[in-house]
């Protein structure tokens, strides 16, 4: 079945550290990926995309994801965690040129910074 | 730019009471419009979008309905309320590729 994991539901990380959220897809062979960030009781933000080219991709605060097709994945990381960055991460995905009406999410990871 | 408004914030309903949840768009004209739930501890699930005035596609079945009236209108309605209906109801506009999120509604049935 087609399908989008993010596989950690949890994750604590001090701040200054680097972080990783994990997130894979079984959808078609072109996909659109997507990163948005939830603070708690608000809408998502969108934090960065992909949709070709160079498969390292910079987004807003200081995040970037990479897109590795052989691994299906697209992992969000960036370098040095700050506090304000606790929030909820979701990957999201279009499965292609004849779908981009609809975007399908992960489960979510809940980022939590410890001082 | 665009700006995507959700009224209300919040909302406390009974069991069998109605439900209307309102979504509307500024800036932008003939967007793609969506509405999504989010349950507590899980992801989004796409419950309704619209390409166009009049035009609903319903993604899973359940006891909600959608319409959309005029262009940048949407909203999400129910005749009567279950438990399971609470959750966090997010509206978004997008185009191709593009998807934009609205402040949400936290709707709780009692």
């Amino acid at each position: 079945a087609q399908s989008v994991t993010q596989p950690d539901i949890h994750i604590t990380v001090s701040e200054g550290a680097s972080l990783e959220l994990r997130c894979n897809y079984s959808y078609g062979a072109t996909p659109y990926l997507f990163w948005y960030v939830q603070s708690p009781g608000q809408g998502l933000q969108l934090l960065l995309k992909y949709f070709s080219g160079d498969t390292l991709v910079q987004g807003i605060k200081g995040f970037e994801a990479e897109f590795k097709r052989s691994q299906s994945s697209f992992n969000l990381r960036k370098p040095s965690v700050h506090w304000s960055d606790a929030a909820e991460y979701f990957c999201a995905v279009v499965p292609g040129e004849y779908n981009f009406n609809k975007f399908y999410f992960g489960s979510g990871t809940k980022l939590n910074v410890k001082p | 730019s665009q700006t995507i408004h959700q009224w209300p914030a919040t909302l406390v309903q009974p069991v069998g009471s109605p439900l209307s949840l309102e979504c509307t768009v500024e800036g932008t004209s003939n967007p793609n419009l969506y509405w999504y739930r989010q349950a507590a501890g899980r992801g989004l699930q796409l419950l309704f979008y619209s390409v166009g005035i009049g035009q609903i596609s319903s993604e899973v079945p359940q006891n909600l309905s959608a319409s959309r009236p005029q262009d940048r209108q949407f909203i999400l309605s129910s005749k009567k309320l279950l438990l399971s209906d609470s959750g966090f109801y997010l509206c978004a506009w997008g185009a191709i590729y593009e998807q934009y999120f609205g402040p949400g509604t936290r709707l709780t049935v009692t």
